[in-house]
């Protein structure tokens, strides 16, 4: 099992150009979740997909939009980028059943938007 | 909103110390979730905490849920090298949302 996967590992944007981070999970999981880190603060979340199908905001929505394509892949999507965006971007999954809402992480996306 | 406050925001270790380290809520969380994140990577699952008053151990870590609902506690004994990183602890409030704390740092003293 690879768990969580995430594409690219790091992606370099001039502001307004678009592009779309690629998130799998091959643990059957319902839940998908993006978040944002930025340096010395905690995980926000930008969006979350509670089971195919659905989904919706999380904290900090502003400037971006998501897909939940099938169980497996969860993409968030940046439009027109700006420089606030520049962050370390994480996708996780979880079970979210019989009372269980650990979550599992991929290993990030490094963007910077010049 | 809901706030969670984790203390302290950062902390140099010793080899072979013990290490404590807490979150508290404003509000009642029914899980407490316990992650640590190496340089680079993404947060791992350390400890899952259910129920009131538990008390979880994996190797040297252990962690507590309060009896109040509103805090919990991760202590690592004898600590060793590889322990530093940033160690994140998160609660599920009421509306089955992951509520996260600002992380612990932990440094190497030199």
């Amino acid at each position: 099992n690879a768990g969580v996967t995430q594409t690219p590992k790091f992606q370099v944007l001039k502001t307004g150009q678009s592009m779309t981070l690629q998130c799998a999970q091959d643990m059957n999981h319902n839940s998908m979740y993006w978040y944002r880190q930025d340096p010395g603060m905690g995980l926000r979340l930008i969006y979350y997909s509670a089971s195919e199908g659905t989904t919706d905001k999380g904290e900090v929505p502003n400037g971006y939009n998501v897909s939940r394509l099938n169980k497996r892949e969860f993409s968030l999507r940046l439009e027109s980028a700006a420089p606030s965006q520049t962050s370390v971007y994480f996708c996780a999954s979880s079970p979210r059943d019989r009372g269980s809402y650990e979550q599992y992480f991929g290993p990030g996306t490094r963007l910077t938007v010049t | 909103g809901q706030q969670l406050n984790q203390s302290p925001q950062s902390m140099f270790i010793q080899e072979g110390e013990d290490v404590s380290m807490n979150c508290t809520s404003s509000s009642i969380f029914n899980t407490w979730l316990w992650y640590k994140q190496d340089p680079g990577e993404g947060p791992v699952l350390l400890i899952a905490l259910y129920k009131a008053g538990e008390l979880t151990s994996n190797g040297r870590l252990t962690a507590q849920f309060g009896i109040t609902r509103k805090d919990s506690f991760l202590n690592i004994s004898a600590s060793i090298p590889s322990d530093v990183g940033i160690y994140f602890c998160a609660g599920r409030d009421s509306n089955y949302q992951l509520i996260w704390g600002a992380g612990t740092k932990l440094i190497i003293k030199p």
